[in-house]
C-alpha cells in the first residue's frame, strides 16, 4: 500500500528564512502528487501539484516543489518566508485514491 | 461560487449511537471522498464515490458506510460509535475519480465528538 512520509513534525522559521519541508512515497507506479496547507481556522487549500513534465513545479504563494523520481521525494520549498506562512502543510499522493502524510507544522515567527 | 459543504459543523454523540455526515460537492464535481483527522494527524482515506459507485477504500471496519445521490451528494455513517472515532471528518470532491490527476478541494469538515 502507498504511504506518505513527512520528516519534519514542527518547523520553526524567523521571517525571511528559507524553508524546505521533506515528503517521501512509497509506491512504484505512476503517481500524481500534491501539496496542501491549513491555515489556522481554514480548510485544507491545494497549493500545488505535479502531474507530469518539468519536475519544478510552482505553487501559490511563492511555494515550489521538486519531484525526484529516484528519490520518490516531493519537497515543498519557499526562499523567503513571512509570518503569514504560518501554518500545517501536508503532502499527497495519489495512485488511485488520496493519502496523505501526517503534516509539518510551520511556525514564523515575526 | 459555493465550495464544499458540509453539515453539521459539530456534533456531539456516545458511545454506541450512530451518526449521518452530509456533503455537498462543488457544482459540477462527480467525485467525493471522506477522510478521517485526528488530532495531529494528516487525513486518512475512509472511501471515495464516483458516479454513485464506491470507488475506493481505505482500511476502516465496517461500522462505516457512505453513498452517493444522483445530484453527487453524499452521506457517511458511522454505527456503533467508539471514543475513537472522535474526530474531524473531512468531505473533499474533485472532477474526477480513480487515479486522476485532479486535485481535491476541501470542506471545513465536521468535528464529531464522542462522550
Amino acid at each position: 500500500a502507498q504511504s506518505v512520509s513527512q520528516h519534519n513534525h514542527h518547523v520553526i522559521l524567523s521571517e525571511a528564512a528559507s524553508l524546505e519541508l521533506g515528503c517521501n512515497y512509497s509506491y512504484g507506479g505512476t503517481v500524481n502528487l500534491f501539496w496542501y496547507v491549513q491555515y489556522p481556522g481554514q480548510h485544507l487549500q491545494l497549493l500545488l501539484k505535479y502531474f507530469s513534465g518539468d519536475p519544478l513545479v510552482k505553487g501559490i504563494k511563492g511555494f515550489e516543489a521538486e519531484f525526484i523520481k529516484s528519490k520518490f521525494s516531493f519537497n515543498l520549498r519557499k526562499p523567503s518566508v513571512q509570518w503569514s506562512d504560518t501554518a500545517e502543510y501536508f503532502c499527497a499522493v495519489n495512485a488511485g485514491d488520496m493519502r496523505f502524510g501526517a503534516g509539518t507544522r510551520l511556525t514564523v515567527k515575526p | 461560487d459555493a465550495g464544499v459543504t458540509q453539515s453539521p459543523t459539530h456534533l456531539i454523540k456516545t458511545r454506541g449511537q450512530q451518526v449521518t455526515l452530509r456533503c455537498s460537492p462543488i457544482s459540477g464535481h462527480k467525485s467525493v471522498s471522506w477522510y478521517q483527522q485526528v488530532l495531529g494527524q494528516g487525513p486518512q482515506f475512509i472511501f471515495q464515490y464516483y458516479e454513485k459507485e464506491e470507488r475506493g477504500r481505505g482500511n476502516f471496519p465496517d461500522r462505516f458506510s457512505a453513498r452517493q445521490f444522483p445530484n453527487y451528494s453524499s452521506e457517511l455513517n458511522v454505527n456503533a460509535l467508539l471514543l475513537g472515532d472522535s474526530a474531524l471528518y473531512l468531505c473533499a470532491s474533485s472532477l474526477l475519480g480513480g487515479h486522476s490527476n485532479q486535485p481535491q478541494h476541501f470542506g471545513d469538515g465536521t468535528r464529531l465528538s464522542i462522550l
